[in-house]
């Protein structure tokens, strides 16, 4: 299957600093990214779809000057945590969809980030 | 509501026993259904993928099964083996492109 690289896999940063999440698919171009957040034992929640060119669309009851997303080319997506607090302390889970597959809605997902605000 | 719901919510077997989760949902528009297996600290890995025409989808040891009508789906996991214990997410795929994911069911397979 294609594969998704997300780095850095573990940070670990002091409040009030920013953190960038990068997001790539290595073997094909992803014109829509996905980010999602999981909190220990909880499902992924996804937070936002990141769309090559455009502006990322945001889920409901998420900060988009909080977590701002960028999609500058069809192979990265970064998720840049500003400012961040110990409550986004989480795991972060990028998915890149693959154009051929479009009509299949078939996802790709990274190995995941797991931040640590301290 | 959509909503995915997975039992049990943990599950502790013997290496070499076999055990069969479960997944309920109430989705629309339904595209299709995954099984997915997340080891600690990973992303998802898919398992299976079924259509709403697919009654079951095998992949190793593992056996998926899809009922549309009563809307539910289960993961049969054969000849358990100790790398096998991790956390299985069921996933429905709206006709949109986004997922709805289930709790998960977090399985530990004992030596």
């Amino acid at each position: 299957g294609a594969v998704v690289s997300q780095h850095p896999s573990w940070v670990i940063c002091k409040s009030g600093t920013s953190v960038k999440i990068e997001c790539r698919s290595l073997d094909f171009q992803a014109t829509t990214m996905f980010w999602y957040r999981q909190f220990p034992k909880q499902s992924l929640m996804l937070m936002a779809t990141s769309n090559e060119g455009s502006k990322a669309t945001y889920e409901q009851g998420v900060e988009k000057d909080k977590f701002l997303i960028n999609h500058a080319s069809l192979t990265l997506s970064t998720l840049t945590v500003t400012s961040a607090h110990p409550e986004d302390s989480s795991f972060y889970i990028c998915s890149a969809r693959e154009p051929l597959a479009v009509a299949k809605n078939i996802q790709y997902f990274g190995a995941g980030t797991r931040l640590s605000v301290l | 509501k959509n909503q995915v719901e997975q039992s049990p919510q943990s599950l502790i077997i013997l290496e070499g026993k076999n055990c069969t989760l479960q997944c309920n949902y109430t989705v629309s528009p339904f595209s299709n259904l995954r099984w997915y297996k997340q080891d600690t600290g990973r992303g998802p890995v898919s398992l299976t993928i079924m259509t709403f025409s697919e009654n079951t989808k095998s992949n190793g040891r593992y056996t998926a099964t899809l009922d549309a009508d009563t809307k539910q789906s289960s993961l049969h996991i054969t000849a358990s083996q100790l790398s096998d214990s991790a956390s299985y997410i069921c996933v429905v795929a709206l006709r949109t492109y986004k997922y709805i994911f289930g709790t998960g069911t977090r399985l530990k397979v004992l030596a």
